[in-house]
């Protein structure tokens, strides 16, 4: 069966301070991968999202950037936090129509 | 623009009754529409896909009618129980590249 991590699960950051999460996909391959920022009481922004390694597209100008250096890993990344970064982070993977999340990465930014 | 809306931000219902929630949508024409249950601070996890030729879809106590006419789908909690409280998100796909559009979800609280 396929399974999602996200690491880590909490993350408390001065503003400033780059920024990298990561999430890796088991027991599936070329799978398409997706970034999305969910702000308190909002519904998920897609942030990002890839059908193959280095290929990426941003879905909304911002502070952040995403890299897949492999397969079954997606990274999220910023040289620079702002406070409007604070969020739940959610990785996200599909191999067709629905897609399986990850735990999240629940970012403050301070 | 496109819009995905969710009715009311919270649904509060006693145990046994039907929940029902709906999920309306302009500009888009989506091939298949889904919806999602995600707990709190927790991921999404994926219900139910509906297609677009299709009209009524169940999964147990839930189901989910898709109206493209009405560009509208109604989603289902029958003999609701208090472990569905959680926010049922509604998605939306329109191309191939299986992106997908979110809206802001509804929470539902069942009372015991």
């Amino acid at each position: 069966s396929q399974t999602i991590h996200q690491w880590p699960a909490t993350l408390v950051q001065p503003v400033g301070s780059p920024l990298s999460l990561e999430c890796t996909v088991e027991g599936t391959s070329n799978p398409n991968l997706y970034w999305y920022r969910q702000a308190a009481g909002r519904g998920l922004q897609l942030l990002f999202y890839s059908v193959g390694i280095g290929q990426i597209s941003s879905e909304v100008p911002q502070n952040l950037s995403a890299s897949r250096p492999q397969d079954r890993q997606f990274i999220l990344s910023s040289k620079k936090l702002l406070l409007s970064d604070s969020g739940f982070y959610l990785c996200a993977w599909s191999r067709a129509d629905t897609q399986y999340f990850g735990p999240g990465t629940r970012l403050t930014v301070l | 623009s496109q819009k995905i809306e969710q009715n009311s931000e919270a649904l509060n219902i006693q145990e046994g009754k039907t929940a029902t929630l709906t999920c309306n949508y302009t500009n888009y024409s989506p091939a298949y529409l889904q919806w999602y249950r995600q707990d709190p601070g927790r991921g999404p996890v994926f219900l139910l896909l509906i297609r677009e030729n299709e009209k009524e879809k169940r999964k147990e106590r839930l189901k989910v009618t898709f109206d493209t006419t009405l560009k509208q789908s109604l989603f289902h909690i029958t003999a609701s129980q208090p472990a569905d409280s959680a926010t049922y998100l509604c998605a939306l796909t329109a191309g191939d590249d299986y992106k997908l559009s979110f809206g802001a979800g509804t929470t539902v609280t069942v009372r015991a």
